[in-house]
């Protein structure tokens, strides 16, 4: 198994500009979820999707948006960048049933100028 | 919301010593993992340990879920253990929710 995989793994946005950060899993996981990662202030929830066609926020979902239309995928979209999406994204995935351990993606350095 | 705190935030060692890092979280979780981020950014699970104790190598990691806290041992350590060490919880009444602490930076010089 690949396990979560995420791409890219570097890039660079002009302000305004769109894109998206893409993420798979190969384990049948249910659940999957985006996460943001800024010094000093650990990892905060973007999105999550408890399956196919299911999608919810989380902590800090303005200015990105998700969908989930298979189980593997879980794209994650900046619709205008702004310098303070400037950030590390992870992805992580886990089964269904709430208490399973999540598995994180390698991790997208995104920067915004 | 439920609340994690991580100590120490910073620990320097020798390579060789031996260190425990505790995180404590303020309500009952039905999900714990210890995680450590290496300096090149990638997150490396380490245990999922909501309960009990487990050991992998030369870390262990023991969760008293009752007393609300959970400690990692890293014995014998070496310069690769240098990075951040996460601790994350699933608070038992929330679902799904990943909630981590600020982590420890730790640094083994040789």
């Amino acid at each position: 198994n690949a396990g979560v995989t995420q791409t890219p793994k570097f890039q660079v946005l002009k302000t305004g500009q769109s894109m998206t950060l893409q993420c798979a899993q190969d384990m049948n996981h249910e659940y999957m979820s985006w996460y943001r990662q800024d010094p000093g202030m650990g990892l905060r929830l973007i999105h999550y999707s408890v399956g196919a066609g299911i999608t919810d926020q989380g902590e800090v979902p303005n200015g990105y948006n998700v969908s989930r239309s298979t189980t593997e995928d879980f794209p994650l979209r900046l619709l205008s960048a702004a310098p303070s999406q400037t950030s590390v994204y992870f992805c992580a995935s886990s089964r269904a049933r709430v208490g399973y351990e999540q598995y994180f993606g390698p991790g997208t350095r995104l920067t915004v100028t | 919301g439920i609340q994690v705190e991580q100590s120490p935030p910073d620990l320097i060692l020798q390579e060789g010593a031996n260190s425990t890092l505790r995180c404590n979280f303020s309500d009952s979780v039905n999900n714990l993992q210890w995680f450590h981020q290496n300096p090149w950014g990638q997150l490396i699970n380490l245990f999922y340990i909501p309960s009990g104790t487990k050991q992998n190598g030369r870390l262990s990691a023991t969760t008293v879920a009752t007393e609300r806290y959970s400690l990692l041992y890293i014995s014998s350590s070496q310069t690769t253990d240098s990075g951040v060490y996460f601790c994350a919880v699933i608070n038992a009444g929330n679902n799904r929710k990943l909630i981590w602490g600020l982590g420890t930076s730790l640094a083994v010089n040789p």
